[in-house]
């Protein structure tokens, strides 16, 4: 079956734009997960959303980061007035359970955010 | 206290050799210790997990050893082969929270 997706897969922008960036789970997963990935860092969790819960936002780095989720399944996180420091490879990830921290989170191929 | 710190930073092993790579955690409250795998250009993968009621698990070549007492944890891999190059990455998790990852160990398996 199909994996996760996103799109796009690069992403080239310019400092102070608005960016959008989309996350297809696999089907049927209840949980998705955002992270950042920054060269040669690790993973950065910013955000989660569990079935009908409230989202965990507690990873967001600032006020300009938002994400929702629409019907359960495609999500979109959206960066506005992008700046320098938010270049990076955004990762999704879903799971099909709502055991978060014991799931086998599948992830997507990334984004590769570059803000000039 | 959810930190999870992972070394070394970068390994290099020759093939056929043994590659450690080591974890530490803080929060007790972890029941779930799980390794990932990353290529470049593509996204983490499950490689092997683990629970706190087993000291050791085995996969094929992936071994995971875990010490409770020390809050520690660590990978193996056995007969390293260039295939194995690759950005590891350790974490910790409950099944109320997320995963909590730790930084990544860039490892290089030299023909």
């Amino acid at each position: 079956g199909a994996g996760v997706s996103q799109s796009p897969s690069n992403k080239v922008t310019e400092k102070g734009k608005d960016v959008e960036l989309r996350c297809d789970p696999i089907s049927g997963h209840t949980a998705l997960y955002w992270y950042r990935q920054s060269l040669g860092q690790g993973l950065e969790f910013l955000i989660y959303f569990q079935g009908n819960s409230a989202p965990d936002k507690s990873g967001l780095p600032s006020d300009r980061f938002s994400a929702e989720r629409t019907g359960g399944s495609v999500s979109t996180l959206t960066i506005q007035r992008t700046q320098q420091e938010d270049s990076a490879v955004y990762l999704c990830a879903s799971s099909p359970e709502i055991r978060a921290g014991t799931d086998t989170q599948y992830f997507g191929p990334g984004t590769r955010l570059t803000v000039l | 206290q959810q930190q999870v710190k992972q070394s070394p930073q970068s390994l290099i092993v020759q093939k056929g050799g043994i590659s450690i790579i080591n974890c530490a955690y803080e929060n007790t409250a972890f029941d779930y210790f799980p390794w990932y795998q990353q290529f470049p250009g593509k996204g983490p993968a499950l490689l092997i997990a683990i629970r706190p009621d087993v000291s050791e698990k085995k996969e094929g070549r992936f071994t995971i050893s875990f010490n409770k007492s020390a809050k520690q944890f660590s990978l193996h891999i056995m007969d390293s082969q260039p295939g194995d190059s690759a950005t590891y990455f350790c974490a910790g998790g409950t099944s109320y929270g997320k995963l909590t990852f730790g930084q990544g160990t860039i490892l290089t398996v030299h023909p």
